[in-house]
């Protein structure tokens, strides 16, 4: 099986635009969660969707959206781009219960001048 | 408050020592427990996990962790370093999987191998 693949893979912005990354999970998975990974903060949870409904949410600004297509894809969006918003950004996909493993993709890594 | 507690941010070994990565949670019921590696510039991999069966789990590249329900450890340990070890290793917990499954993560741990 293929596994996760995020894209783009780098990004470039600057303060105030936004940015859509996407998320393509193993096929047959249900479940997607973003993840955001930064030296200061570390590994935070952003939203996980499962069957294009938003399952559970982390304690990020509204800034920070997602959604899930009916394939499971799934897209996060960041508007009013933010020079602490440039990080790597991880999704993880798994079948959908608990006991299940997370995998990941390669990340999206965002850098916001 | 949950959390996740990675003990050493930074562990360094010789090639054939012994690696320990220690990691405690605080949590009153158990919860379910992984370990991840991650590469530079890449991503997360399972390395394993531990999800109320047996204590002691076995997980890939020779790793393998024990759950320790009195302490709330979950320490990772490989009896020999290799090179290709060098990585960064976190620790991730998932407090309520009745509610929702999403990973905590301790601050990760960073191993280095000495030839």
């Amino acid at each position: 099986k293929a596994g996760v693949t995020q894209t783009p893979r780098y990004l470039i912005k600057t303060r105030g635009q936004q940015v859509t990354l996407s998320c393509s999970p193993i096929s047959g998975h249900r479940s997607v969660s973003w993840y955001q990974q930064t030296p200061g903060q570390g590994l935070q949870f952003l939203f996980e969707y499962f069957s294009e409904t938003q399952r559970n949410k982390g304690n990020f600004p509204g800034r920070f959206s997602g959604r899930q297509f009916s394939n499971s894809r799934s897209e996060m969006n960041v508007s009013t781009l933010e020079l602490g918003d440039s990080a790597l950004y991880l999704c993880a996909s798994m079948s959908g219960v608990s006991t299940d493993t997370q995998y990941f993709g390669p990340g999206t890594r965002l850098t916001v001048l | 408050a949950q959390s996740v507690t990675q003990l050493g941010s930074h562990v360094s070994v010789s090639e054939g020592a012994l690696v320990l990565l220690r990691c405690n949670y605080s949590s009153s019921v158990p919860p379910y427990l992984f370990w991840y590696v991650q590469y530079p510039n890449q991503g997360l991999q399972l390395l394993l996990k531990y999800t109320s069966a047996a204590t002691l789990v076995k997980g890939i590249n020779g790793f393998e962790a024990e759950f320790k329900k009195s302490e709330t450890s979950f320490h990772l340990t490989k009896p020999s370093a290799h090179m290709r070890d060098a990585a960064e290793y976190f620790c991730a917990v998932i407090f309520d999987s009745s509610n929702d499954y999403k990973l905590s993560f301790g601050a990760g741990t960073t191993v280095t191998v000495r030839a």
